[in-house]
């Protein structure tokens, strides 16, 4: 069985803050993928990032970043300089070969200005 | 990404009737669908996966009965939540499987059962 825990339920920073958002998972299998998704107040899933589990390369694309660390089963998103367009919900998901995506319970954010 | 879409965006429906929502492939030839549901404040849920020209795998705990899936396209999956009920009011998301593992979700249908 896959798990995926967001142990965060809400987080509420002030512009210009860093925010980390936690992320582990639980899986047997080898090989898998882990996603994060954003979903703000309108309810469309944006698709920011998939890393396969024999890449653990940490990466950056703009003020995002993401560290991986299958020592820790954790996948963790760290938004920098946050902004009043970053509120949202983040959800990080876990699948393997079945496409079948197992949702962690998502964390809130919310940036005040 | 692929393109999906979902019609109709929002629905109010009394009790008792039936809803089907759409979900369609725009741009891509989608073998495989995936139907989502989610409550208010709670986390995305898969219902079933449906495959185009044979029957959905639904997922434990989830009516086949109830919640009735059609993929006879390419481009089309179809959801018709039968004798919907309250509790059945939500937020459902269809995606599409493409590329190495990836899914393109449609913008959900918000279904609200008076």
């Amino acid at each position: 069985a896959q798990k995926v825990t967001q142990a965060q339920t809400e987080i509420s920073v002030v512009e210009k803050e860093d925010v980390t958002l936690d992320c582990v998972y639980e899986t047997r299998d080898t090989t898998y993928y882990l996603f994060w998704y954003k979903q703000p107040p309108s309810g469309e899933l944006v698709f920011l990032i998939r890393r396969n589990s024999f890449d653990e390369q940490n990466e950056i694309s703009g003020r995002y970043s993401w560290n991986f660390q299958k020592s820790t089963s954790s996948f963790n998103f760290t938004i920098t300089a946050s902004q009043v367009v970053d509120s949202a919900v983040y959800f990080c998901a876990l699948s393997s070969n079945d496409y079948k995506l197992s949702f962690g319970a998502g964390t809130t954010v919310t940036v005040r200005a | 990404g692929a393109v999906v879409s979902q019609h109709p965006s929002w629905v109010i429906c009394k009790s008792g009737t039936s809803v089907k929502i759409e979900c369609r492939s725009l741009d891509f030839q989608a073998t495989t669908m995936f139907w989502y549901r989610q409550f208010p404040k709670q986390s995305l849920m898969l219902m079933a996966t449906s495959n185009e020209g044979s029957k959905a795998t639904y997922e434990q705990g989830v009516e086949k009965d109830k919640f009735l899936i059609n993929h006879a396209s390419l481009t089309l999956s179809t959801l018709t939540v039968t004798s919907a009920h309250p509790e059945d009011s939500s937020f459902y998301i269809c995606s599409e499987a493409g590329g190495i593992n990836e899914q393109f979700f449609g913008p959900g249908t918000r279904l609200t059962v008076l």
